[in-house]
């Protein structure tokens, strides 16, 4: 079973652009979450969509958006990159209403640099 | 607000030795905790807990909650330069992780 697949695995951007990121769930898996963990601070929540919904948001600006398509597949996007978004972005997928039973699984992560 | 605090942000041992990470959470709508072992990108599951006093194992890893106090640990014995990585604890519902223990094994 191919685990969840993120890409690009790295990213530089420069300041003020905009990055997409990808995120491919574990098959079955309905639900996809984003996290970004900068250096120091743990992992921080972002975003979690659940059948092409997004059920809930974490304390970011608006410039953090993403979507879920029909394949269950998701899209990050921040626009307007300022030099702290640099961080590696998680993405972890989950069957709904099964998360809390056996917690997620994570994709090894895409790290972006602004320059 | 919610937040999960872990302790220590750092340590260093031999191996050998036994360790205990800590977390205590304040998270509404409390349903479980979640620990996570995070070698290089991808946290791996280690373990959930929802009911206190309860001890999960897995190996040399264990941990227990205490709903009352509101927190956890997770203890490692005998550990091995495997076990070196970044230990994440997190509050369900919305999923808030702690900053995580950064644990080193020495050879």
């Amino acid at each position: 079973e191919a685990g969840v697949t993120q890409s690009p695995t790295h990213l530089i951007k420069t300041r003020g652009q905009q990055a997409t990121l990808r995120c491919s769930p574990i098959s079955g898996h309905t639900s996809v979450y984003w996290y970004q963990q900068a250096l120091g601070l743990g992992l921080q929540f972002l975003l979690w969509y659940d059948e092409g919904e997004e059920r809930n948001r974490g304390n970011f600006p608006p410039r953090f958006s993403g979507r879920q398509f029909p394949n269950y597949s998701s899209e990050l996007n921040v626009n307007a990159l300022e030099l702290e978004d640099s961080a590696l972005y998680l993405c972890a997928s989950s069957l709904i209403g099964w998360a809390r039973s056996y917690g997620y699984t994570f994709g090894s992560g895409t790290r972006l640099t602004v320059v | 607000e919610d937040k999960v605090v872990q302790s220590p942000l750092s340590l260093v041992v031999h191996e050998g030795d036994t360790v205990t990470l800590n977390c205590s959470y304040e998270v509404t709508n409390f349903r479980s905790l979640l620990w996570y072992k995070q070698e290089k990108k991808a946290p791996t599951f280690l373990f959930m807990l929802t009911s206190s006093g309860i001890e999960k194992k897995s190996g040399r890893l264990s941990s227990i909650l205490d709903k009352k106090e509101l927190f956890s640990i997770l203890n490692i014995t005998a550990t091995q330069t495997g076990d070196s990585a970044i230990y994440l604890c997190a509050g369900d519902d919305k999923i808030i992780f702690g900053k995580g223990t950064r644990l080193h094994i020495l050879p």
